[in-house]
C-alpha cells in the first residue's frame, strides 16, 4: 500500500528535550515535506525537500531541522522543543507530476510541557 | 490578509443537502486548486483537484474555480453522514521553486447529520 508513515503517532515531552519525529515514504516520491496544523492558523509548511541532499525552509522553520540523506526518509528534529511547538505535525510527499498532488501521513501529536 | 481565507464554520446539515464550502484567494499566480478532507485523527486526503479556471465533478463532489474572482468552490450533492470531516482548501503556483508548495485555508468543519 502506497504511504507516508510517521513515528511517534502521540508524544508528550519537556521542554529542552531533543525529539525526532521519523516520516518514511514507499512511493519514490522526490518531493518531501513537513506541515504544523493549529486552531484557527491551518497548515503550515516547515521544511520542505526537492530530492535527496536538497532541503529549504518554508514558512515557520524556526526551531526545527530536518536532513534528507535518502530518499525515503524525512526526519523532523526539534532540537530543544518549547511549548509554542506543541502541535499537529504531518509528513507529506509527491512526485514530479505537475499536479503538486501531496500524500499526507497520518499525523503525530506532540505536546511540549 | 491571509492569501487564502476560508470560513472556518462549523457547518451542520442535514442528510441530503447540498453543501456549498469556498475559499477566496489573493496570489494571482496560483494555478493548481485542491480540495482536501480531513477526518478526525487522520491526515488530509486529496479529494479533488484542478489546474487553471473551470469545473471539475466527481460524482457527488463539483469542483469550481473562477480566477477572475479569485474564488474556488466546492459542492456536495446528497450529502451523507460520511462526509462529515474538515476541508481544506488548497492553492500553489505551477512548478518551479514552488513545486509542492500549496498554501491552504483554515479548513471548514462540516457535520451532516442523519
Amino acid at each position: 500500500e502506497a504511504q507516508v508513515t510517521q513515528n511517534p503517532r502521540y508524544l508528550i515531552t519537556v521542554t529542552g528535550k531533543k525529539l525526532t519525529v521519523t516520516c518514511s515514504q514507499n512511493m519514490n516520491h522526490e518531493y518531501m515535506s513537513w506541515y504544523r496544523q493549529d486552531p484557527g492558523l491551518g497548515l503550515r509548511q516547515i521544511y520542505y525537500s526537492m530530492n535527496v541532499e536538497v532541503t529549504d525552509k518554508g514558512d515557520v522553520p524556526e526551531g526545527y531541522k530536518v536532513s534528507r540523506k535518502e530518499k525515503r526518509n524525512f526526519p523532523l528534529i526539534l532540537e530543544s522543543p518549547s511549548p509554542n511547538q506543541t502541535s499537529l505535525y504531518f509528513c507529506a510527499s509527491s512526485s514530479w507530476s505537475g499536479a503538486n498532488v501531496l500524500t499526507f501521513g497520518a499525523g503525530s501529536r506532540l505536546t511540549v510541557l | 490578509q491571509k492569501e487564502v481565507e476560508q470560513d472556518p464554520g462549523p457547518l451542520s446539515v442535514p442528510e441530503g443537502a447540498i453543501v456549498s464550502l469556498n475559499c477566496t484567494y489573493s496570489n494571482s499566480a496560483f494555478q493548481y486548486f485542491m480540495w482536501y478532507r480531513q477526518y478526525s485523527r487522520k491526515g488530509p486526503e486529496l479529494l479533488m483537484y484542478t489546474y487553471s479556471s473551470g469545473n471539475k465533478e466527481d460524482g457527488r463532489f463539483t469542483a469550481q474555480v473562477d480566477k477572475s474572482s479569485k474564488y474556488i468552490s466546492l459542492f456536495i450533492r446528497d450529502s451523507q453522514p460520511s462526509d462529515s470531516a474538515t476541508y481544506l482548501c488548497a492553492m500553489s503556483p505551477a512548478g518551479g521553486t514552488s513545486y509542492g508548495k500549496l498554501t491552504f485555508g483554515q479548513g471548514t468543519i462540516l457535520t451532516v447529520h442523519p
